[in-house]
């Protein structure tokens, strides 16, 4: 069984620019969700995708947007990026009807300059 | 709002010792609540969770939990820890609604391991 995995691992842009990051789901899990981890911090929920549309959204504004695709995998997209977008990107996957039991993958590393 | 407290930011253990990890949470009823360990570099891996039921839960490498609802509380616990077990620790709450399945976490306890 193969877990989630997050390309790529560490990412440096520069502020203004656009940033895609991807997220393959564990085998069968339907729903991704997405966290922004800035430094000494919790994860805080971005947005969530189940079955390709957007299932909910967290307190993030609207250059934060995502895609599921039908295999189930997703992407992150950040435009007009700014110096406090720096932070580690967590996907997560799990089945619809689950109960919360989200599995995570190692993150991306936004660094940005 | 739903909200996670850790009281503890910085925990420092000896080897062997046992240990207990704070979680408070706010929230107008009970939630799912979880224990996740992240070790540097790296992901969240669950370490146990609690929907309903008796209210201690075991889970993996040996942690369990115990959730007070009077005390809206969900303490971690072990009672020997190994140096494998430095890292950081975040607890977090489920809230049942309808819709997206979001986890709220809470500001994590980094633990260290004296030898």
């Amino acid at each position: 069984e193969t877990g989630v995995t997050q390309s790529p691992t560490h990412l440096i842009k520069t502020r203004g620019q656009q940033v895609t990051l991807r997220c393959s789901s564990q085998s069968g899990h339907n729903t991704v969700s997405w966290y922004q981890q800035a430094l000494g911090q919790g994860p805080q929920f971005i947005f969530q995708y189940y079955r390709e549309e957007e299932n909910g959204r967290g307190n993030f504004p609207p250059r934060f947007s995502g895609l599921q695709f039908p295999n189930y995998s997703s992407e992150l997209n950040v435009n007009a990026l700014e110096l406090d977008d720096s932070a580690l990107y967590l996907c997560a996957s799990s089945l619809g009807d689950s109960r919360y039991e989200q599995y995570f993958g190692p993150g991306t590393r936004l660094t940005v300059t | 709002a739903q909200s996670v407290t850790q009281p503890d930011i910085h925990i420092t253990v000896s080897e062997g010792a046992s240990l207990e990890l704070r979680c408070n949470y706010s929230y107008g009823a009970t939630p799912y609540l979880f224990w996740y360990v992240q070790s540097p570099g790296q992901g969240l891996q669950l370490l146990l969770k609690y929907f309903s039921g008796d209210t201690l839960v075991q889970g993996i490498k040996g942690f369990e939990a115990e959730f007070k609802r009077s005390q809206s509380s969900f303490n971690l616990r072990k009672p020997s820890v190994h140096w494998s077990d430095a890292a950081e620790y975040f607890c977090a709450v489920g809230p049942i609604f309808q819709g997206a399945q979001k986890l709220v976490f809470g500001q994590g306890t980094r633990l260290t391991i004296n030898p």
